[in-house]
């Protein structure tokens, strides 16, 4: 079946420090990437998305390449902000069996400190 | 912006407790999903439905069952609550094309004593 794998749990950068979260995903199928974020106390909320290979997503400052040689979809933003610090999940979504919703990956906590 | 409501926001039941928690969405998405989120696991899907009567399963639907009772309602009922059922909650909603965006609610923390 489809999975997504963010290996980082964790990550704490001071502000204007560069983020970089790791993803990379499994298909058999040529999905949709996306990135979703969760604020405390709020339900993920999508960042961005991209739906053809090679294209980059841009929102907010962050950015995502879908890159389907490598299977891989990292979020990175130049220089982050206090206001950054959430959850961020990596998903995916398959275009053979959408109804189904997104694969999530374990999401990365993200903090950063003025 | 596609609005989904839950409710009730937080929830303490005991072991062997019966507990419905809803979901409202008001755009008339067809697609409505439950999904719970713990830590170490990520989000994970419980069901999901296409529509008014419909129940598809999840990836994790043991312990739990859901009714679509219209286009706007999704229930998720636990009729024997246990401890491992203590998580976050998050009902969502989405349109019917394949590439629209998925639209969650806030969250339901239920804690199981």
């Amino acid at each position: 079946g489809d999975s997504v794998t963010q290996k980082q749990g964790q990550v704490t950068l001071s502000e204007d420090d560069f983020l970089f979260i790791n993803c990379t995903y499994s298909t058999t199928t040529y999905p949709t990437l996306l990135w979703y974020v969760q604020y405390l106390g709020q339900g993920p909320q999508l960042l961005l998305k991209v739906t053809t290979a090679n294209n980059k997503g841009i929102s907010r400052g962050f950015e995502a390449t879908y890159d389907k040689g490598t299977t891989s979809f990292h979020l990175q933003k130049a220089s982050v902000q206090e206001s950054d610090s959430a959850v961020y999940f990596c998903a995916l979504a398959p275009r053979n069996n959408y109804a189904q919703g997104l694969t999530f990956g374990l999401g990365t906590r993200v903090s950063v400190f003025p | 912006e596609a609005a989904v409501t839950q409710s009730p926001r937080n929830k303490v039941t005991v072991t062997g407790g019966n507990v419905t928690l809803s979901c409202r969405q008001t755009n008339s998405h067809n697609y409505m999903y439950w999904y719970r989120q713990d830590t170490g696991h990520g989000l994970r899907l419980i069901h999901y439905s296409y529509g008014a009567g419909n129940l598809q399963i999840g990836d994790v639907p043991d312990g739990y069952k859901a009714t679509r009772t219209t286009q706007e309602d999704f229930f998720l009922l636990l009729e024997l609550a246990s401890p491992s059922q203590t998580s976050l909650y998050f009902c969502a909603s989405r349109d019917r094309d394949w590439d629209t965006e998925v639209f969650f609610g806030k969250g339901t923390r239920l804690t199981v004593v």
